[in-house]
């Protein structure tokens, strides 16, 4: 599986858009990219997945260049409650039957 | 709908104590199934995972073991215990009748202290 890269914290402000970066250089062909959202004392949430391009959900957008070598978790106008750690996987989607998950991007909010 | 349990919600053992913990998942068949496991402040670290009954992967050779006695049921166990095994569990499962395959739902965990 593709190793990732991403920021160990981040600080934004309520109604600021976020934007987290995941590097993911080694990534094969037939992975997907899929972002996750982790509470204190909770189990990771699914956020979004993606191929290329651009996926958007209720809930954020994913952003994938051509050479799919990063992604860009774009979480629009951010409030406390986003204050979470974000992890990015990148896996077969054939084989999906191991994730590896980093040490994510804690986000943190503040008012 | 899926769900998924997880049991005990905390544990406080002794160092060289025994370790049970327990995963079942309802709402779905034939599921892939994990253990995690998460130190203080890190990320997950992926223990084990099954595809199906008996059949376990071990990702980190350590002092602890799994079984899937049945479908949808996953055990957690050590015969005895350490102070690094102090952490955050997890079990999540996927696959089923998951919308996307990459999909993982996790459990409520189970916070297992060693003394």
């Amino acid at each position: 599986l593709a190793k990732t890269t991403q920021p160990i914290s981040m600080d934004s402000y309520e109604g600021q858009e976020v934007n987290i970066t995941c590097s993911h250089n080694n990534i094969a062909t037939n992975d997907y990219i899929t972002w996750y959202q982790q509470f204190p004392s909770q189990g990771p949430r699914f956020i979004i997945q993606g191929y290329k391009t651009k996926v958007t959900n209720e809930v954020a957008s994913l952003f994938i260049p051509a050479d799919r070598k990063s992604s860009t978790l774009s979480l629009p106008r951010v409030s406390l409650s986003d204050t979470a750690v974000y992890y990015c996987l990148v896996g077969d989607a054939l084989n999906f039957n191991k994730f590896y998950f980093g040490s994510g991007t804690k986000l943190n909010v503040k008012p | 709908s899926q769900t998924i349990h997880q049991w005990p919600a905390t544990l406080v053992q002794p160092v060289g104590s025994p370790l049970s913990l327990e995963c079942t998942v309802e709402g779905t068949s034939n599921p892939n199934l994990y253990w995690y496991r998460q130190a203080a402040g890190r990320g997950l670290q992926l223990l084990f995972y099954s595809v199906g009954i008996g059949q376990i992967s071990s990702e980190v050779p350590q002092n602890l073991s799994a079984s899937r006695p049945q479908d949808r049921q996953f055990i957690l166990s050590s015969k005895k215990l350490l102070l690094s095994d102090s952490g955050f569990y997890l079990c999540a499962w996927n696959g089923g009748r998951a919308v996307t395959y990459n999909e993982q739902f996790f459990g409520p965990g189970t916070r297992l202290t060693v003394l």
